[in-house]
């Protein structure tokens, strides 16, 4: 069955250090790559997302995302994170016919000043 | 996010209990789902309805069920809660299957005693 794991459970970091978060799927075929943040108190929304061609996709806030198929990764990343970016990072997958959305667990970030 | 609303927001039942969640969207989206989402667990699928008329079992279905009232309307009921369901519940939309971009209302955190 599709999987999507994401092995940082929590990650706390200093406003302007860098950020990666990682992120790995289980899936041999074609697959589309979301990243989703859900801020304290809020709701989830869409950072960035990953369906085909250039495998560096851009999204929201200065975040990026880097598919490497060889590796079945996904991984976010920040140059320079902000307090505000402490928030909670999922990764998600699009497979089974493109029904379902599969969550990863979840990262939650945490950014001290 | 307007586009997507839950009632209610929160709520305490005892076990065995009934209770239906609403959720309503002014979007005109085709699809709507019903996630719930468990510390450490992520966010997982209970039910999604593709279009109107329709409904499909996501990861998590047992000890729900759920009804697409018409296209903007999608309910998630709870026919005798247990404990386990604790939980907070999304109600997310899209615009069609196999677009992986959801958008999400605000939860409604459910708590039985």
């Amino acid at each position: 069955a599709q999987s999507v794991s994401q092995h940082n459970h929590h990650v706390i970091l200093s406003e302007a250090a860098s950020l990666e978060l990682g992120c790995n799927y289980s899936y041999g075929g074609t697959v589309n790559l979301f990243w989703y943040v859900q801020y304290p108190g809020q709701h989830l929304q869409l950072l960035l997302k990953y369906f085909s061609g250039d495998p560096l996709v851009k999204g929201i806030k200065g975040f990026e995302a880097e598919f490497i198929k060889s590796k079945f990764s996904f991984n976010l990343r920040k140059p320079s994170v902000q307090w505000s970016d402490t928030a909670e990072y999922f990764c998600a997958a699009l497979t089974g016919g493109g029904n379902k959305l599969t969550f990863g667990t979840g990262t939650q970030l945490k950014v001290e000043l | 996010n307007a586009g997507v609303t839950q009632t209610p927001k929160f709520q305490v039942l005892k076990t065995g209990q009934s209770m239906t969640l609403q959720c309503a969207q002014d979007m005109n989206h085709n699809s709507m789902y019903w996630y719930r989402q468990d510390p450490g667990m992520g966010l997982r699928l209970i039910y999604y309805s593709a279009s109107e008329g329709t409904t499909d079992k996501g990861e998590v279905p047992n000890g729900y069920n759920v009804s697409r009232l018409n296209k903007r309307e999608f309910s998630l009921r709870l026919e005798s809660a247990a404990p386990s369901q604790t939980s907070v519940y999304f109600c997310a939309i899209s615009p069609g299957l196999g677009t992986g971009e959801l958008f999400f209302g605000e939860g409604s955190r459910l708590t039985v005693l």
